[in-house]
């Protein structure tokens, strides 16, 4: 079974602050690890993951991820936020012996000016 | 390069009443998976076609089947239709060769009934 948990279902920040959206996972093999956003009335779009290899994992539009495998989490992060990122944020994770993408219920950012 | 295209964009159907939802993948993608998005929720996967199987399926009955086309094309069929069935349906493809590689959805579609 695999299952990700978004402990927070909003998170404010202001414009130029660090961002986190915090993330945890369950699986029961090793994992691969997404973040989606998704705007109002569209479907998701690919952020980062993690497969392998280095913990920090750097994607598009300036986030990042960092891997902790003995934590179970894969918080994603942003340096330094802005209010075009504001959206709803996707947790996803796979089990390399699966070929489903199991979600976290989401957490909506929202970034003041 | 076209995306991941789904038709229709919104449909309403009465109770009871059957629909079809369309996905066309990525260009040079060949496994397509579904998702049905109710409101306020993550996604929840339905099922996985690669060849033109059938080869994963979630928790859903079996009011939800699926096709997949020889041009890795595919359908979602959801039978007796329930309101609880509203939700944004969302496709999703990639490449069975390239298992890590990440999945890329479509727009959705919206479905309500009434």
């Amino acid at each position: 079974a695999q299952s990700v948990a978004q402990p927070e279902d909003q998170v404010n920040v202001a414009e130029g602050n660090p961002l986190t959206v915090k993330c945890t996972y369950s699986v029961s093999g090793n994992p691969y690890l997404f973040w989606y956003v998704q705007y109002p009335n569209r479907g998701l779009q690919f952020l980062l993951k993690y497969i392998t290899g280095d913990n920090l994992v750097k994607g598009s539009y300036g986030f990042e991820a960092e891997f902790n495998k003995s934590q179970t989490s894969f918080h994603l992060k942003k340096p330094s936020a802005l209010v075009s990122d504001s959206a709803l944020y996707f947790c996803a994770v796979r089990d390399v012996a699966d070929y489903k993408l199991s979600f976290g219920a989401g957490t909506t950012v929202t970034v003041r000016a | 390069d076209a995306g991941v295209t789904q038709s229709p964009t919104h449909l309403i159907k009465t109770r009871g009443q059957q629909v079809t939802l369309r996905c066309s993948p990525k260009s040079g993608h060949d496994t397509v998976s579904w998702y049905q998005q109710a409101l306020g929720q993550g996604p929840q996967f339905i099922f996985q076609y690669y060849e033109e199987e059938e080869r994963q399926r979630g928790n859903f009955p079996d009011r939800f089947s699926g096709h997949q086309f020889p041009n890795y094309s595919s359908e979602l069929n959801v039978n007796a239709l329930l309101l609880g069935d509203s939700a944004l349906y969302l496709c999703a493809s990639s490449l069975a060769i390239q298992e890590n590689t990440e999945a890329f959805f479509g727009q959705g579609t919206r479905l309500t009934v009434v």
